[in-house]
């Protein structure tokens, strides 16, 4: 069994700085999907940013980007230019590349300061 | 425009009483999922759907159960409601095709508190 762990319960970053959260998983599987997912106040969560653990290269997206590391098994999340928006709850999750069962890290939660 | 929809947002009830928790998408995904998530708290999988008529038990346990009679709606039933069920419920869906990344589109929640 898959399992997601996020260590750092809550981060707090004054706007405009960077800030990065870890993840790290245990899997057997060698191709497999990591996410971090953004779960704002209101509760709807979106999909940050993904990696196919095949590809090398890190993603990007916008300001989001990810350190993928995977023989440490380790996916982590910056956060550049931090803006208000951002304050929300955070979760890695891995999926195995043969299915779509998301299982998710205890959670981050950001908190970005004027 | 296509999205995924979960009624009620909030619901406060009575204990034993018997509740539905509505979830629909028209982004024509054949899988659907139910997680449920405790204040400040990871999200756990209690049910999922590959397609109709195809429900399976998620990684926690759960006194839910499900229905997929149609291809845009799952919804989830307690019989018999406890504070036990006190929690958020996430519906989400997805591609059926495991080529794809995966991704999961997730509904706005509802928020059961059962007295």
């Amino acid at each position: 069994a898959q399992t997601v762990t996020q260590s750092q319960p809550e981060m707090s970053v004054q706007e405009a700085e960077t800030v990065t959260l870890s993840c790290t998983y245990d899997t057997s599987e060698n191709n497999y999907y990591l996410f971090w997912y953004k779960q704002p106040p209101s509760r709807q969560m979106i999909l940050v940013i993904r990696q196919e653990a095949y590809k090398q290269q890190n993603a990007t997206e916008n300001r989001f980007s990810v350190n993928f590391q995977k023989a440490a098994k380790s996916f982590s999340l910056k956060i550049s230019d931090s803006q208000l928006g951002d304050t929300a709850m955070y979760f890695c999750a891995f999926s195995k590349a043969a299915g779509n069962k998301l299982t998710f890290g205890g959670g981050t939660r950001v908190l970005v300061k004027p | 425009e296509a999205d995924i929809y979960q009624t009620p947002r909030y619901l406060v009830i009575g204990t034993g009483k018997k509740i539905t928790l509505e979830c629909s998408q028209t982004m024509g995904h054949d899988k659907m999922y139910w997680y449920q998530q405790d204040p400040g708290m990871e999200l756990h999988l209690i049910h999922y759907s590959y397609g109709v008529n195809s429900t399976e038990k998620g990684d926690l346990s759960s006194e839910s159960t499900v229905s997929r009679i149609r291809t845009e709606h799952f919804p989830l039933t307690l019989e018999s409601a406890r504070p036990s069920h006190t929690s958020q419920y996430l519906c989400a869906s997805s591609e059926l095709d495991t080529s794809s990344y995966n991704e999961q589109f997730f509904g706005p929640g509802t928020r059961l508190t059962v007295l």
